[in-house]
């Protein structure tokens, strides 16, 4: 069956410094790979996606490159603001997993002045 | 053009007492997805649904726990007889298809507390 693992939290950082959120897989099928965010009292939010190996997703700063051969989907931000602090879902849909995506337990991200 | 819409945000029920929470998926959406996030958790799936239809209910519990979207009016998922288990927050999410690369979107969620 389709599992993602992501790194334990919380991730304590402050302003400005280089965030790396790891996230690994295992699927059946060609997944599709996906990062939320889940501000708080908020629902989760897409932030970027990849569809297929080597494809980069980026967005607001982040990104994230699917790696086949290692089965990862890290998730990287050069420099973080207050306003990153947020839960960070990696995520993969695919077809083993009749397409109803499977969520990582979350990290949370804390970011300080 | 709305978002996913859930309500109520924040509900609280006795020991015993049922909870019903809405969801009115994005504009066009035909298929709306539950999960439940406990405390300290990631989301869990528990059912997909598309009109009029169940589609997958594996992570739903086997008894008291009930979903249904009817051909008209928001998708509701019930829960009869809570117990203090049941506290967490329900989201609902929509995607215009079940593709690999159909994002969701996903509501505000409704808070659950079970007194």
């Amino acid at each position: 069956g389709n599992s993602v693992t992501q790194m334990e939290g919380p991730v304590t950082l402050s302003e400005e410094a280089f965030l790396t959120i790891n996230c690994t897989y295992t699927a059946t099928g060609y997944p599709s790979l996906f990062w939320y965010v889940q501000y708080p009292g908020e629902g989760l939010q897409l932030l970027l996606k990849a569809t297929k190996a080597d494809d980069k997703g980026s967005n607001k700063g982040f990104e994230a490159t699917y790696r086949k051969e290692t089965t990862s989907f890290h998730l990287e931000k050069g420099s973080v603001q207050v306003s990153d602090s947020a839960v960070y879902f990696c995520a993969l849909s695919s077809s083993g997993g009749s397409y109803i995506p499977t969520f990582g337990r979350g990290t949370s991200l804390i970011v300080h002045p | 053009n709305a978002g996913v819409m859930q309500n109520p945000r924040h509900l609280v029920r006795r020991r015993g007492q049922e909870a019903r929470l809405r969801c009115s998926p994005m504009k066009g959406h035909s298929h709306v997805y539950w999960y439940r996030q406990l405390p300290e958790e990631g989301l869990k799936f528990m059912v997909y649904l598309q009109k009029e239809n169940i589609i997958d209910e594996s992570g739903m519990p086997k008894e008291r726990f009930s979903a249904e979207f009817p051909k008209e009016g928001p998708s509701i998922l019930r829960i009869q007889q809570v117990v203090r288990g049941d506290s967490a927050a329900y989201f609902c999410a929509s995607s215009l298809g079940l593709e690999t690369y159909n994002e969701q979107f996903f509501g505000p969620g409704t808070r659950l507390t079970v007194l």
